[in-house]
């Protein structure tokens, strides 16, 4: 069965401390897709990557990087000197390469950024 | 702008009351999806559609339905036999075919108070 864990459930760091978000997924698949997004106040959920089950490489984007290892089934989301507007829930997802294009997602990891 | 439009932002209903919440996109995506949000969980899915005409319950479609009469309108009506309506609704929507058909894109959610 797929799950995705984020045994994270709150974060607060101060201003310019980096901060790493942890997942970790269960899936029978070979083929799976994996998807962090950003919850702001305003709720609308915001796409920040993809990243695909044969694509080991990490990734960097500005302050954010990801630490994806399938030894651990993890994909981990760090935030580099972070920021007041950082501040928001963020959730890891699982979708299968099934065709249904269905999202499991981890019950969300809320990051408070204190200025 | 494309984008997916969730109308209104909060809504209020008495119990009992059947409601029926807009989800609109102009995204040209074939795939569109409601998720319901409850506190400190993550998204559960409630239906989808991945064309028109056609849809299938997800985890928790007890109590919702759903109409998928035109690509870009996938409204969601919560009946009086849902149990437990007052959450955060999330509408989504995605391309099929190819990798980016795993990416879906939010609408900024309806947030339903049932009294």
């Amino acid at each position: 069965a797929q799950k995705v864990t984020q045994a994270q459930t709150e974060i607060s760091v101060v201003e310019k401390e980096d901060v790493t978000l942890d997942c970790v997924y269960e899936t029978r698949d070979t083929t799976y897709y994996l998807f962090w997004y950003k919850q702001p106040p305003s709720g609308e959920l915001v796409f920040l990557i993809r990243r695909n089950s044969f694509d080991e490489q990490n990734e960097i984007s500005g302050r954010y990087s990801w630490n994806f290892q399938k030894s651990t089934s993890s994909f981990n989301f760090t935030i580099t000197a972070s920021q007041v507007v950082d501040s928001a829930v963020y959730f890891c997802a699982l979708s299968e390469a099934s065709g249904t294009y269905k999202y499991i997602f981890g019950t969300g990891t809320r990051l408070k950024v204190l200025a | 702008d494309g984008g997916i439009t969730q109308s209104p932002k909060y809504l209020f209903r008495k119990e009992g009351q059947n409601v029926t919440l807009s989800c609109e996109q102009n995204l040209n995506h074939d795939a569109m999806y409601w998720y319901r949000q409850d506190p400190g969980q993550g998204l559960r899915l409630i239906y989808y559609s991945q064309i028109v005409n056609d849809f299938q319950k997800g985890d928790i479609a007890e109590g919702y339905s759903v109409s998928r009469e035109k690509k870009e309108s996938f409204p969601l009506t919560v009946t009086s036999a849902q149990k437990n309506p007052t959450a955060f609704y999330l509408c989504a929507s995605s391309p099929t075919g190819g990798v980016l058909s795993y990416e879906q894109y939010f609408g900024p959610g309806t947030r339903l108070t049932v009294t």
